[in-house]
């Protein structure tokens, strides 16, 4: 079935040091969708990319889509403290949206 | 800015009862979800409705059903609470535009003891 594997499950990084989550499909995806959750709050959308190869930039944030529509990485530079939640992708097969698992972000000061 | 309001933020029932989870929005959105979060999996799909009276089952709807009597308002109903149904469950909505994103509600922890 139609499924997104996203890891890591968890990263612990130092303030300052970069974070990448990961996401794959094994089918291709129409778009995708990043959500940033933080804790004790609710997912609140960060960005949807829908073109092959996409790269888009939010402030220290970048998001890219794979060329086969299959994967999509959100990277942070220089992680703050702000930054700790957990980060899910969501991809779009069709009408459906699946989320992935979810990364934790925890950032030590 | 879309808001999405769940009754209760956290809910303590007994294996048994009946259990209703409501969600309002103010946004005239046709499109209204439940999920359920997990430690490990994500959010799956509960259920979810286009327009009013109007309901499709999502990923796991064993164990719940849905009510969406008027636009702005989606219950969620737990026919016979169980402690496997303890999760923390979000609202969402959409816009009916192709590719919009979902607004979620802040959560209803739910623990069935």
């Amino acid at each position: 079935g139609q499924q997104v594997m996203q890891i890591p499950q968890y990263q612990h990084v130092q303030e300052g040091e970069d974070f990448t989550t990961y996401c794959n499909s094994s089918t291709t995806l129409s778009n995708i969708q990043w959500y940033k959750q933080r804790p004790g709050g609710h997912p609140v959308f960060l960005i949807q990319l829908v073109k092959s190869g996409e790269v888009k930039k939010q402030k220290r944030l970048t998001f890219q889509f794979g060329e086969a529509k299959k994967n999509s990485s959100l990277h942070i530079t220089a992680t703050q403290t702000t930054d700790v939640g957990t980060y899910f992708c969501a991809g779009k097969y069709g009408n459906k949206l699946v989320f992935g698992a979810g990364t934790i972000l925890r950032v030590k000061s | 800015d879309v808001k999405v309001t769940q009754s209760s933020r956290y809910l303590v029932k007994r294996t048994g009862e009946k259990v209703f989870l409501e969600c309002v929005q103010d946004m005239d959105h046709e499109n209204m979800f439940w999920y359920r979060q997990d430690p490990g999996l994500g959010l799956r799909l509960i259920y979810f409705s286009y327009d009013v009276k109007m309901k499709e089952k999502g990923d796991i709807p064993e164990g719940y059903s849905v009510s969406r009597e008027k636009k702005e308002r989606f219950s969620l109903i737990l026919e016979s609470a169980s402690t496997n149904q303890t999760s923390m469950y979000l609202c969402a909505t959409v816009a009916g535009t192709a590719n919009s994103p979902l607004h979620f509600g802040n959560g209803t922890r739910l623990t069935v003891t």
